[in-house]
Order: structure tokens, then sequence, then C-alpha cells
């Protein structure tokens, strides 16, 4: 089957650093997401991705935060000047045609602010 | 404001026992809900997805229904197995994103 691929698998940073975590979403799929999950806490939405631009986003998605798809393959999010509480797991997701289709989660990047 | 409540929050039970997880939402205008799995550590992987017309999904030994109406659907379990221990996460598609629960975590001891 088909996956969302993400990495690193694991980003230890100093706060105040910029991060880059980068997702391959599955090929054919045309609608991308950015969710994380503080540990202990629920999977939380940050933000949505088509046609090259946001569709939507939560508050969590501040200007310290952005997406791009550089290329016709990557979807990656930046955090700008990383805190103490970014640290969470953070998931990569794509869906192929309609956002009332199953969604493809990666595995995650584990990002750890020191 | 949409809120999604799983009970119970853990479960501990033996090997081959039929199992309903809950999962309970407060606005009913959802596209869909899913039911996923993680892994400690790991990603989630999607088991069922209900459209909000539907009334259950079934894949193998999983059951999940729906009524919209009351806020509510269940997953069901049959024959639990040890490798089925996990946390399983209810999500309802909410606009453009998912709104997930706080998850159940399940261990099924042999």
């Amino acid at each position: 089957e088909p996956e969302v691929t993400q990495t690193p698998s694991h980003q230890v940073t100093q706060m105040g650093q910029e991060v880059i975590l980068r997702c391959v979403p599955i090929s054919n799929h045309l609608y991308f997401y950015w969710y994380r999950q503080i540990l202990g806490q629920k999977v939380e939405f940050l933000v949505s991705f088509y046609n090259n631009e946001i569709s939507e986003k939560s508050e969590i998605f501040d200007d310290q935060f952005s997406v791009e798809r550089p290329d016709g393959s990557n979807f990656t999010l930046k955090i700008r000047s990383t805190k103490l509480e970014d640290s969470a797991m953070y998931f990569c997701a794509s869906v192929a045609y309609a956002t009332n289709e199953k969604l493809f989660f990666g595995s995650g990047t584990q990002l750890s602010v020191l | 404001k949409q809120e999604v409540t799983q009970i119970p929050a853990a479960l501990s039970v033996p090997e081959g026992e039929n199992l309903v997880l809950n999962c309970s939402f407060t606005d009913s205008a959802i596209y869909n809900l899913q039911w996923f799995r993680q892994d400690p550590g790991k990603g989630l992987t999607s088991l069922l997805l209900i459209q909000s017309s539907q009334r259950e999904q079934t894949s193998g030994r999983l059951n999940a229904s729906l009524d919209k109406s009351s806020g509510r659907s269940t997953l069901y379990i049959a024959a639990s197995q040890p490798g089925d221990s996990a946390t399983y996460l209810c999500a309802v598609a909410h606009t453009d994103k998912l709104i997930f629960g706080t998850g159940t975590r399940l261990q099924v001891f042999p």
C-alpha cells in the first residue's frame, strides 16, 4: 500500500532555532495536512493545504509556522524560532481527492526542543 | 466548538473477548467519522471510515457504527488478540480537518 513518508524520524534542536520537517505525501493525493501530538495529549490539527495554498489553519499555526510544497513531491513544515512548547510528534497526512475520504498518516517526526 | 470524547480511557482484557470502544461528539454536523489505531511512538493507521450518511462499516473483526443524531460511534472488536494492543482514536471530519478524541488504550493479554 502507498505510504506517506516523513523525515527525519527524530529531531533535536535548541530553543530559538529553525527546523524544517519534511514529508512526501502519496503521489496522486491532492490534499495535505500537518497535525501534532504533544505527549499524553490529543492529536491536534495544524494546517491543511490544497492547490498550493493553505485552505485552513488552527490557532496553533501562528506566524512562526509555515508550509510549502517546493516541488511536485515534498511538503514541508517550517518552524522559524522553536519554543520549548513546540516539542511534540508532528504528523503529515494526505488525502486523494476530497476531504471526506480516508486520511493517510506518516509515521511522524518527534521534535524535541531543548 | 466540536469536542470528541472517548471512553474508557484504558482497557485491559484477556485474549478472546469481544470489546466495545465508545466515542461521542458534540456537533452532529460532520462529514465522516474515522477510527485509527496508534502503536507507541508510531503513526496513525486508519481502520474504518464511516460517511455521515452511513450507519456502520465492517473490516474483518472490526465493526464501527455511527449514530450522528445522538453524536455517538462505537468500535466493536471481535475475538480480541494480543496484537490488537494499541491506542484506538476516533476522529470526526469537521470542515477541512479531523478533530480527535483522547483515545482508548487497549491491552489484550494472552
